[in-house]
């Protein structure tokens, strides 16, 4: 079946640090993956994707980078703020190519 | 209106009772998805809209679910019979395209309290 996977539930950093948020997929025929991120109480927010086809892909402050063959996806942030704590899914298209299926999430927590 | 609006924000109801959600996507999105996340759990697809096309059913857990979508528009998730286990957050998102690159549009999602 598909499901996308995470490692960790839960993630705690210092502001400044940088923030490495893993996930393990099993569809080996996906071709686009996306994370996104969920504030409190609002809806999840895309923050950046990457097609199978690149191994790495950068945007502000965040990097993702893709392993095929260990099918493992993370998401890089750099210079983690408290701003970022959230919870950060990672999520491929099914099979049909329709629905994004979404993992469970990790939440990042960021201190002062 | 700028992003994607759902109503009501917050629904609580008796166990039994049928409820409606609603779901206005962003103008010009052909594609409507709607997912359900309980608490702390990660979003469970339950129906996905492209189109004129017929909708990918596939996510909805039971046949008291079901969806429908007016006019390309407009969407409306039904639970008929609601049970306690039903209690969750119900998202909808647009995308621009169907079949695109992933990048939905989420609401802020309806809390459904069965009790």
């Amino acid at each position: 079946g598909e499901s996308v996977g995470l490692h960790l539930p839960t993630l705690s950093v210092q502001e400044g640090d940088n923030s490495i948020i893993n996930c393990a997929y099993s569809n080996s025929a996906s071709d686009y993956f996306i994370w996104y991120k969920q504030e409190s109480g609002k809806g999840p927010q895309f923050i950046i994707d990457i097609r199978s086809n690149m191994d790495k892909r950068q945007g502000q402050r965040v990097t993702v980078l893709l392993n095929k063959t260990v099918k493992h996806l993370s998401l890089q942030i750099a210079a983690t703020q408290p701003g970022d704590s959230a919870v950060y899914f990672c999520a491929e298209k099914n099979q049909a190519g329709t629905a994004l299926i979404f993992g469970k999430g990790t939440t990042l927590s960021v201190s002062s | 209106g700028a992003g994607v609006s759902q109503s009501p924000s917050n629904k609580v109801t008796e166990k039994g009772k049928d409820v409606e959600l609603r779901c206005d996507p962003i103008s010009g999105h052909t594609a409507l998805y709607w997912y359900r996340q309980s608490l702390g759990q990660g979003l469970e697809f339950l129906i996905y809209f492209q189109g004129n096309s017929a909708p990918d059913k596939s996510g909805l857990p039971s046949d008291r679910f079901s969806a429908e979508r007016t006019g390309g528009s407009v969407s409306t998730l039904t639970i008929q019979r609601t049970q306690q286990e039903d209690s969750a957050v119900y998202l909808c998102a647009s995308e621009r395209l169907a079949g695109g690159v992933g990048e939905l549009f989420f609401g802020e999602g309806s809390r459904l309290t069965v009790l």
